[in-house]
């Protein structure tokens, strides 16, 4: 079965980095474009990042400002967020997800980060 | 940005009665094949969103026919036609169609 399992979540500075992973298993992870979105404490659903399924093509939410950078071993199943610079409004839960062309099929469980001094 | 606007973003609701949820959104989410690109998720409290309707009205796997999506367009709803007590939580759209991908500011369904 299909199961994406994030990690590498945690309490991090203001201002340091942080690199996310996902773990692909049960389906042929090459063949899927990957998203990352991200859900800050009692608020919505925010997407942050795509990367194709070769990794040729990423996409990033504007708000972002150029900090994060996603990408993909798709030798190793995974696919990893690299967040840089982080403030107090990058703290959320974040999820890795499997795209099919018009959805966003499997989520992961997600991996809490929290920014804070 | 495509901005989707739900509502109503509480709704309580009586199990076994209907209930429906609306998503309009700011720019039509026609493709060029004519398919709606709006989707449906269920984040059920303390789980991830799960995907319940692709496509504008199309059922994903196991999603119970008592659930439908319809519209066209900029004018998205999602309904339940008998509702039961594990429908609640918090159901955003999505759509896929335009980066940046955009959600709905989620509808909170809960039993009265």
């Amino acid at each position: 079965q299909v199961q994406l399992v994030e990690s590498g979540g945690g309490v991090v500075q203001p201002g340091r980095s942080l690199r996310l992973s996902c773990a692909a298993s049960g389906f042929t992870f090459r063949s899927f474009a990957m998203h990352w979105v991200r859900q800050a404490p009692g608020n919505g659903l925010e997407w942050v990042a795509a990367i194709s399924f070769d990794g040729s093509d990423r996409y990033y939410a504007d708000s972002l400002k150029g900090r994060f950078i996603v990408s993909r071993d798709n030798f190793k199943n995974t696919l990893f967020l690299q967040m840089n610079s982080l403030g107090a409004e990058d703290t959320s839960r974040y999820y890795c997800a499997r795209e099919t062309g018009s959805s966003l099929d499997y989520w992961g469980q997600g991996t809490l980060v929290t920014v804070s001094s | 940005d495509i901005v989707l606007t739900q509502s109503p973003l509480s709704l309580p609701v009586t199990p076994g009665e209907p209930a429906s949820i609306s998503c309009r959104s700011s720019q039509s989410l026609l493709n060029s094949n004519a398919d709606n690109c709006l989707a449906w998720y269920l984040q059920k409290p303390g789980q991830s969103p799960q995907l319940l309707i692709y496509l504008g009205s199309n059922r994903a796997s196991g999603v119970p026919d008592r659930i439908s999506g319809s519209g066209s367009g900029t004018d998205f709803t999602l309904r339940i036609s008998r509702v039961e007590a594990d429908d609640v939580g918090v159901y955003y759209c999505m759509q896929p169609l335009h980066t940046p991908w955009t959600f709905g500011q989620g509808t909170k369904v809960e039993i009265k």
